[in-house]
């Protein structure tokens, strides 16, 4: 039984440019959740998808945008990086678009902006 | 914004010694969540235990919860090497189904 799987594992952009991580979420799962978290800080949620749909969002600018695919694999988007991007982004998966479930977590992509 | 603090921020005991962490919160809530994170690694679900519950326990972890004081804290109990990880707790605030994290407790168990 695959858990949450999430690529690339380790990304190096530049400034200004644009990123896309991707992730599938454990099997039986339909709800997606990304998060950011910096280094010594605890995961921050940036939004959350179930049924193809942004249901939830936290406190993040336009430049973050998201899909969620008829599989429920999901991906997050970040344009025009700056500095303070880089961190650890966690894809969370859980049964029913609500927070009364545990989320399953990816080991996240390391991403470095330049 | 941050909805749950650990308290403490960092922790270290010697290995067989229980471990105690503490988190508060300031809105209501419909359950709260404890987390496990090792260095460099995704979340593990530890414990979920919803706001009419007052204790639960899954081995040697037993999780209180007060709703009257906005606190809940985690127990490890006979703590071991592998026990060494960052603790965060997570509330589902009441009516939004957003899951807020903590900024976690560091928690280093001593051979």
């Amino acid at each position: 039984d695959a858990g949450v799987t999430q690529s690339p594992t380790h990304l190096i952009k530049t400034r200004g440019q644009q990123v896309t991580l991707r992730c599938s979420p454990k099997s039986g799962h339909d709800t997606v959740s990304w998060y950011q978290q910096a280094l010594g800080q605890g995961p921050q949620f940036i939004f959350q998808y179930y049924e193809e749909e942004e249901r939830q969002r936290g406190n993040f600018p336009d430049r973050f945008s998201g899909h969620q695919f008829p599989n429920y694999s999901s991906e997050l988007n970040v344009n025009a990086l700056w500095l303070g991007d880089s961190a650890l982004y966690l894809c969370a998966s859980s049964l029913g678009g609500h927070g009364n479930q545990p989320q399953h977590f990816g080991d996240g992509t390391r991403l470095s902006i330049l | 914004s941050q909805q749950g603090e650990e308290d403490p921020q960092a922790l270290s005991i010697q290995e067989g010694e229980n471990a105690t962490m503490n988190c508060s919160y300031k809105t209501s809530i419909n359950n709260l969540q404890w987390y496990r994170q090792n260095s460099g690694r995704g979340l593990v679900h530890l414990i979920l235990i919803r706001s009419n519950e007052r204790e639960k326990h899954s081995g040697r972890l037993r999780v209180t919860l007060d709703t009257s004081k906005k606190s809940s804290s985690l127990l490890i109990t006979a703590s071991r090497a592998a026990d060494t990880a960052s603790y965060f707790c997570a509330t589902d605030v009441d009516r939004d189904d957003k899951i807020i994290f903590g900024k976690g407790t560091r928690l280093h168990i001593l051979p």
